[in-house]
């Protein structure tokens, strides 16, 4: 149980296009997922939390008008990457937590997205 | 600041052996705190997660202790083999909330 299925697993494109990732928790509803990004031999970053109905909160630094995040349902999240450049290249990495009170509850990952911006 | 910090140089050991990894946190007063095991280009996978009034927590071949004394958790694989080799990372909660909070994890190389 608790599968999160990420997609695509890898783009490659233009510096200029715009990229959507989708995160799906495919067993479970999810009411918080979560972006992370990760550069090679560095640890995973947060980028920023979903709710499912609401704003997604940004961590510090990361633009919000460039990473587009919107959590439609409880089991879909998606992540726009617009107007990519090639500093944006990395592995993109989302959660998804369950429903729960609990804080201590693990999250499931996704399989990452491989972002090359050419 | 807040910081995770575990081993950055990778660890090789024979299969076999029991492989002990580090994990080491500043300024955090953390509840609880979880391990996942990275392989590469793939996601995190959880393996355990050890409440702050747990010295100790086992599950088959892992053990992980908790010293929120030493601000350390230890993280054990006993009888290691080759399907152990990969990257493991120590995750503490951020202050803001659910979100997770990573170390820079430690590879972990386990040859025949």
């Amino acid at each position: 149980g608790a599968v999160v299925s990420q997609h695509p697993s890898r783009v490659i494109c233009k510096s200029g296009t715009s990229v959507k990732i989708e995160c799906r928790s495919l067993d479970f509803q999810a009411t918080t997922m979560f972006w992370y990004r990760q550069f090679p031999k560095q640890s995973l970053m947060l980028m920023a939390t979903s709710n499912e109905g609401s704003k997604a909160t940004y961590e510090q630094g990361v633009e919000k008008d460039k990473f587009l995040i919107n959590h439609a349902s409880l089991t879909l999240s998606t992540l726009t990457v617009t107007s990519a450049h090639p500093e944006d290249s990395s592995f993109y990495i989302c959660s998804a937590r369950s429903r729960g009170i609990y804080s201590n509850q693990p999250q499931h990952f996704g399989d990452g997205t491989r972002l090359s911006i050419l | 600041s807040q910081k995770i910090e575990q081993n950055s140089e990778a660890l090789n050991i024979q299969e076999g052996k029991t492989a002990t990894l580090t994990c080491n946190y500043t300024n955090y007063s953390p509840a609880y705190l979880q391990w996942y095991r990275q392989d590469p280009g793939r996601g995190p996978v959880f393996l355990l997660l050890i409440r702050e009034n747990e010295k100790e927590k086992r599950k088959e071949r892992l053990k992980v202790t908790f010293d929120t004394t030493l601000k350390q958790s230890l993280f054990h694989i006993t009888a290691s083999q080759p399907a152990d080799s990969a990257t493991y990372l120590c995750a503490l909660n951020s202050n803001s909330g659910y979100a997770l909070n990573f170390g820079k994890g430690t590879s972990l190389l386990v040859t025949p």
